[in-house]
């Protein structure tokens, strides 16, 4: 099982900030099969990234993917008040499939 | 619209069993495979199972297998979950999800219905 790890846990900034959040993986995620989602309270989670880098159908370009083999990133621009949430990263490269534990970003 | 709904959660006592469904609209079902997540309370999201667009391929986490079956019913556009000798751990919000763009299982979950709350207690 490929074990992954979020850090920071909790990252707390203001809007128009940037934020970086960082996804590592305990092995290789093939193909760079790494999402990104954005779940807010009371809210069903949201794709964001897939495929480590490629925005999801309607997300804004604030947000942006990158790494490949065990370090990834999700990186906002500069943050919208709408952006705080907590950001799950995935992979779906091998079964079972994982989650990290999540990165809550939060206002300052 | 794309429309993921869940139902049939509820209370539940340890060792009981339950059938979570879930109904699609809005997209060919059957070109699609499908996966459920759940989230206990305050919790993060746990993976629990996937299914292929035929059913030829299904996967489930360590912490169901044996206990949670997977099936789906392409001609109602549903997907199921099965749920036997339920433990207290089982306690948290289950989601259907719809893969981005494939057959296979092996992608991004693009789509994600509302859950449905199942509590597993005496």
């Amino acid at each position: 099982e490929i074990v992954l790890t979020q850090s920071p846990g909790t990252l707390s900034l203001s809007p128009g900030e940037r934020a970086t959040l960082s996804c590592r993986a305990s092995q290789s995620v093939s193909s760079s099969y790494l999402g990104w989602y954005q779940q807010k309270p009371g809210q069903a989670p949201r794709l964001l990234i897939y495929g480590a880098s490629s925005r999801a159908t309607g997300i804004p370009d604030r947000f942006s993917g990158s790494g490949s083999g065990t370090d990834f990133t999700l990186t906002i621009s500069r943050l919208e008040p709408e952006d705080f949430a907590v950001y799950y990263c995935q992979q779906y490269g091998s079964s079972p499939f994982t989650f990290g534990p999540g990165t809550k970003v939060d206002i300052k | 619209e794309v429309q993921l709904v869940e139902s049939g959660g509820g209370l539940v006592q340890p060792g009981r069993s339950l059938r979570l469904s879930c109904a699609a609209s809005g997209f060919t079902f059957d070109d699609y495979a499908m996966h459920w997540v759940r989230q206990a309370p305050g919790k993060g999201l746990e993976w629990v199972s996937g299914i292929s667009w035929n059913s030829g391929s299904i996967g489930y986490a360590d912490s169901v297998k044996g206990r949670f079956t997977t099936s789906r019913d392409n001609a109602k556009n549903s997907l199921y979950l099965q749920m036997n000798s339920l433990r207290a751990e089982d306690t948290a919000l289950y989601y259907c999800a719809k893969v981005r763009g494939s057959v296979s299982s092996f992608r991004a979950f693009d789509i994600w219905g509302q859950g449905t709350m199942v509590t597993v207690s005496s």
